[in-house]
């Protein structure tokens, strides 16, 4: 069965702190994989990754992936409140030719304390 | 640009009533449509699909349907709710993959509760 794991499942820490999200996902005939930032209500997109090893940068935000492993990392450097939210990781893979599903892995809540 | 809209952003209804939630899509045409569900401290269950007008797809038995009578427009309905039918609901759409790598953009939601 297809699935998507993250982890830690809550984290709490304070400003100022680094975080590493982990992802680590079991599918056939992998896409993409995509991290998405959830607060009060939709998710927003955050990075989509399809190659081993180049990272992705964003401000404080960076995301690398093993497809090797078959995982990927969401770091964050020097945490602000304003990253409290859930942090949503989601693989893109083919289920048929021509056809993709997206699967979403269960999130970390992150808080991070002034 | 593309924007996605769904309402009502929240909604209580009592147990054996009707839903209907809506969803329009602007900026873009033929775009993929999904109707995800997320329940509490539960993660995102797609719940249906369309690649195009008519043409839905189910990705689990439930008690919901979900229509496409337009291009950029997809309705979630009921026709009699069941308590475990609240949670907040996602509508997402998707372009060509060519142009944005099928990366899902999502509606603000809709939070409804039965009770």
């Amino acid at each position: 069965e297809d699935k998507v794991v993250q982890s830690p499942l809550s984290l709490v820490v304070h400003e100022g702190d680094t975080v590493t999200l982990n992802c680590s996902y079991e599918v056939t005939n992998f896409r993409s994989l995509l991290w998405y930032k959830q607060e009060k209500k939709a998710p927003t997109f955050l990075f989509m990754l399809t190659s081993s090893g180049i990272e992705k940068k964003s401000g404080r935000l960076s995301s690398i992936l093993d497809k090797k492993e078959l995982f990927s990392i969401l770091n964050i450097t020097a945490t602000q409140t304003g990253d409290s939210a859930v942090y949503l990781c989601a693989v893109e893979y083919s289920w048929s030719f021509g056809n993709e599903k997206l699967t979403f892995g269960t999130g970390t809540r992150l808080t991070i304390i002034p | 640009s593309q924007t996605i809209h769904q309402w009502p952003a929240t909604l209580v209804q009592p147990v054996g009533s009707p839903l209907s939630l809506e969803c329009t899509v602007e900026g873009t045409s033929n775009p993929n449509l999904y109707w995800y569900r997320q329940a509490a401290g539960r993660g995102l269950q797609l719940l249906f699909y369309s690649v195009g007008i008519g043409q839905i797809s189910s990705e689990v038995p439930q008690n919901l349907s979900a229509s496409r009578p337009q291009d950029r427009q997809f309705i979630l309905s009921s026709k009699k709710l069941l308590l475990s039918d609240s949670g907040f609901y996602l509508c997402a759409w998707s372009g060509d993959r060519t142009h944005s790598g099928n990366t899902i953009y999502f509606g603000e939601g809709s939070w409804l509760t039965v009770v």
